[in-house]
């Protein structure tokens, strides 16, 4: 597609009940990151996808959060168990990553996860 | 562990004038720096990039720089316009592959 696209753009929750985001990157794209929004705060590393290694997975905040990517396409952000801090806005990127890696982050508009 | 830091507190300017944004970085020598603007509600947008090897870049009405030894990059929006009000992130690539961002600075412009 034209841009990185999230989906839901907004999800309210029962404390307790899992939850599934979604992330399609620009088509081409190698590498897929995954971020953390909460209010007024900055942007928190999750986890970051690139090609066919190994995920840095060293973001993740517990065992509750967990990640897949389909090869070089569609991500998904799974979190179990929601509790009331995980309320935050989860943002998704993508790049091309050049031979040095340094090309630039292409942001989705993000999915605002609100558990009740 | 790579740090960023950013002045939390917001930048308020009069229309017209240059402003300033600071990012400075610990525990880290990163071969360049990106510098991204947030508006409420949406994902950032990538601004400009800068190595290591380059002291300055400018774009339009925006400039760069880019101090290894002070481990610091400013960041100029000269002749600023009340839609340049938005947050602005500074970012690094780690040896990691990860970028790391931080936490921004909010950017107001009156009119």
């Amino acid at each position: 597609g034209a841009g990185v696209s999230q989906s839901p753009s907004n999800k309210v929750t029962e404390k307790g009940k899992d939850v599934e985001l979604r992330c399609d990157p620009i088509s081409g794209h190698t590498a897929l990151y995954w971020y953390r929004q909460r209010l007024g705060q900055g942007l928190e590393f999750l986890i970051y996808f690139q090609g066919n290694s190994a995920p840095d997975k060293s973001g993740l905040p517990s065992d509750r959060f967990s990640a897949e990517r389909t090869g070089e396409s569609v991500s998904t952000l799974t979190i179990q168990r929601t509790q009331q801090e995980d309320s935050a806005v989860y943002l998704c990127a993508s790049s091309l990553e050049g031979t040095r890696g340094n090309t630039e982050a292409f942001f989705g508009q993000g999915t605002r996860l609100t558990v009740v | 562990s790579q740090k960023i830091e950013q002045n939390s507190e917001a930048l308020n300017i009069q229309e017209g004038k240059t402003a300033t944004l600071t990012c400075n970085y610990t525990n880290y020598s990163p071969a360049y720096l990106q510098w991204y603007r947030q508006d409420p509600g949406r994902g950032p947008v990538f601004l400009l990039l800068i190595r290591e090897n380059e002291k300055e870049k400018r774009k339009e009405r925006l400039k760069v720089t880019f101090d290894t030894t002070l481990k610091q990059s400013l960041f100029h929006i000269t002749a600023s316009q009340p839609a340049d009000s938005a947050t602005y992130l500074c970012a690094f690539r780690t040896g990691g592959f990860k970028t790391i961002f931080g936490a921004g600075t909010r950017l107001f412009v009156k009119a």
